[in-house]
C-alpha cells in the first residue's frame, strides 16, 4: 500500500524564481493538505484540496497556489520566491468521509531559496 | 496568542522514566485532537488520536480536558527510541478542514 509520495525531495532555487512541488496521496485518500515547516516550528497550514477545489486556506500570500487533479494528486506552486520561503514543505493526505482520523504525511520537499 | 501552545522543552529523561507533555488550544469549538511524533528531519507521524474519555495505547496515555482546553500526553517506561519531537494537533471539524499544529515538545531519553 503506497504511502504519500512527494517530489522532488530537495530543491535549490534562486530568489524570484518559481517552483512546483508534487504530491501523490495515499491510496484511497481523496483530500490533500499542504504545510510549510520552518526549522524549530510546527507545520503551518497552507491550504487543503478536495474534489479538485481549494477547500480552506491558511495565512499565506497569493504567491502560493495549488491544484488537485482528478486522480487526487496535487501540486503546490510558489511564485516570486523569497529567502523566507526556505522550509520543509509537507503534503498530508486524508479521507474526507472517513472516521475521525489524522493525516498521513509524505517525507516532504526541502526547499532552499538562495 | 498561538492557537495551539506547547512547552518546547527540551525534556531530558533517563530510560524508564515517566514523562508528561501538555498542550493548550485557544478555540473552544475544536472537535478533533491528536498527538504526532516527528523524528529529526523526518515527517510527522500520527501517534494517537485523543478522545474525550481519555485513551491509552501501550505506554502512551492521552487526556483531553475540554473545559480547560487542555490536552496531555503521558509516556511511561520511556525508551531510547521515544526520543523525538511531539506535536499537539487540533482540528476544528471532525473530518475536514485544517489541522493546527503546535511547535512541538522535544524529548530526549538518555541511557
Amino acid at each position: 500500500d503506497a504511502g504519500v509520495t512527494q517530489s522532488p525531495t530537495h530543491l535549490i532555487k534562486t530568489r524570484g524564481q518559481q517552483v512546483t512541488l508534487r504530491c501523490s496521496p495515499k491510496s484511497g485518500h481523496d483530500t490533500v493538505s499542504w504545510y510549510q515547516q520552518a526549522l524549530g516550528q510546527g507545520p503551518q497550514f497552507i491550504f487543503q484540496y478536495y474534489e479538485e477545489e481549494e477547500r480552506q486556506r491558511g495565512n499565506f500570500p497569493d504567491r502560493f497556489s495549488g491544484h488537485q487533479f482528478p486522480n487526487y494528486s496535487s501540486e503546490l506552486n510558489v511564485n516570486a520566491l523569497l529567502l523566507g520561503d526556505s522550509a520543509l514543505y509537507l503534503c498530508a493526505s486524508s479521507l474526507a468521509a472517513g472516521p475521525r482520523g489524522g493525516y498521513t504525511f509524505g517525507s516532504g520537499t526541502r526547499l532552499t531559496v538562495v | 496568542r498561538k492557537e495551539v501552545e506547547q512547552d518546547p522543552g527540551p525534556f531530558n529523561v533517563p530510560e524508564g522514566a515517566t514523562v508528561a507533555f501538555n498542550c493548550t488550544y485557544s478555540n473552544s469549538a475544536s472537535q478533533s485532537f491528536f498527538w504526532y511524533r516527528q523524528d529529526c528531519r523526518k515527517e510527522p507521524k500520527l501517534l494517537m488520536s485523543v478522545y474525550s474519555s481519555g485513551n491509552e495505547d501501550g505506554r502512551f496515555t492521552a487526556q483531553l480536558n475540554r473545559a480547560s482546553q487542555y490536552i496531555s500526553l503521558l509516556i511511561r517506561d520511556s525508551k531510547l527510541s521515544d526520543s523525538a519531537t511531539y506535536l499537539c494537533v487540533v482540528r476544528l471539524n471532525t473530518n475536514a478542514g485544517k489541522s493546527t499544529f503546535g511547535d512541538g515538545t522535544t524529548l530526549t531519553v538518555k541511557p
